[in-house]
Order: C-alpha cells, then sequence, then structure tokens
C-alpha cells in the first residue's frame, strides 16, 4: 500500500487560508488522491479527491503536483470548525476493495 | 437522509468475552466497512463487505468476523477480547468506489 506523508501539525488564524503538504513519492498510476477530516469526537468525513488535475468543490480545492508525487490540500477561508485532523490517503481504484489506509494526519489548530 | 448509524455507542467488556457490533448503511449504500481507530492514531481498516461479499480483509486476527445481511446492515464481532481491542470501532458505507460516509462510531473498553 502506497504511503504518505504529511507534518503532524499546522496552526492557522481565523478566515486565514490553510495550505495542508502531502508527500506521496511512491505513488502508482492508479491511486487516487483522497482526503478525509476527522472533527473531535466524530468519524471522518470526506473532503475531496483527484487523479491528476486539480480538483474544487464547497469545502476545499486540491493541486496536485505534475509529477503526482505531492499535493496540497486548500481551505481559502479557515474557521473554528475547520480545526480537526486531516488525512492525506492513496486509494487503488484498480484494486477489489475500496480500503482506506490512514497515516497519523495533520491536526490543524485554528485561532480566532 | 439519515446517515450511517451505529450501536450501541459505547460497551465495556471484560478480557475473553466477545462482542457484536451492528452497523446501518446510508440508504442506496451497499459498501459497508469496518475501522478499528486506537486513541491517537488514524483508523486502521479491517473488512470490507459488498453484496454481502467480503472484499477484503486488513491486518487482524481470525478473533475478528463480519458479515453483512440482504438490507445491507453489518455486524462486527470479536471473540476472546483482549485489552489491546479497547477501541473506537468505525463503520463506514459507500456506494461502490465512491467516497465513504463515516457512523460516529462505537467506543468499546476492555478491561
Amino acid at each position: 500500500d502506497a504511503k504518505t506523508t504529511q507534518p503532524n501539525s499546522m496552526e492557522s488564524n481565523e478566515e486565514e487560508p490553510v495550505h495542508l503538504p502531502c508527500n506521496h513519492s511512491t505513488i502508482s498510476g492508479t491511486d487516487y488522491i483522497h482526503w478525509y477530516r476527522q472533527l473531535p469526537s466524530q468519524g471522518p468525513e470526506y473532503v475531496i479527491h483527484g487523479l491528476t488535475s486539480n480538483v474544487n468543490n464547497r469545502m476545499a480545492s486540491l493541486a496536485i503536483a505534475e509529477d503526482r508525487k505531492s499535493s496540497t490540500l486548500i481551505l481559502h477561508r479557515a474557521t473554528l470548525r475547520d480545526a480537526a485532523v486531516y488525512y492525506c490517503i492513496l486509494r487503488d481504484e484498480g484494486g477489489n476493495t475500496d480500503k482506506l489506509i490512514f497515516g497519523t494526519g495533520t491536526r490543524l489548530q485554528v485561532f480566532p | 437522509d439519515a446517515g450511517v448509524t451505529q450501536s450501541p455507542t459505547h460497551l465495556i467488556k471484560t478480557r475473553g468475552q466477545h462482542v457484536t457490533l451492528r452497523c446501518s448503511p446510508i440508504s442506496g449504500h451497499k459498501s459497508v466497512s469496518w475501522y478499528q481507530q486506537v486513541l491517537g492514531q488514524g483508523p486502521q481498516f479491517i473488512f470490507q463487505y459488498y453484496e454481502k461479499e467480503e472484499r477484503g480483509r486488513g491486518n487482524f486476527p481470525d478473533r475478528f468476523s463480519a458479515r453483512q445481511f440482504p438490507n445491507y446492515s453489518s455486524e462486527l464481532n470479536v471473540n476472546a477480547l483482549l485489552l489491546g481491542d479497547s477501541a473506537l470501532y468505525l463503520c463506514a458505507s459507500s456506494r461502490d468506489r465512491y467516497e465513504q460516509y463515516f457512523g460516529p462510531g462505537t467506543r468499546l473498553t476492555v478491561t
């Protein structure tokens, strides 16, 4: 299973943009990049995913490097509700399972 | 629409006992996955079931088993409980190959 590397923690002020990095140098051609987040005392929540092109949705943007060995989750204006652990996950879409391999993620703190 | 529901919310068991955890997926979702989350770590994949067939199994001992019913709900069974089985057990449902929706989890404490 391909692995990802993320910083243990990051901090941001409210209403500022946040860039959460993820390295995945061993990514394969069939791996999609998924981001989930886990708010305190809740199950993980899907944020966004992509393969090669940058992606946008109502929650965030995903910027993927041209060589696909790294990606960045962008929260355009952080709110206190965005304080969570963010997981960058590679999912093999060519395999038979939908399993998600979670690492330890990045704990994002947002200050008012 | 109702989200993924899990029962019970909390559970306390003694070493050596067995436990059954239950999960109801979002309506229309045929895939259910189970994860174990130990305090301070990310969730670890245990099983995935799709259309009542096991599609994947993580690196867990045979004490862990699961099944999926015709209505796509699922049970996770753990036998001969160990102290190390204390964790949050998460269930996630999805349509095939789409994003997963997680329930709130069942907090299992083994004493």
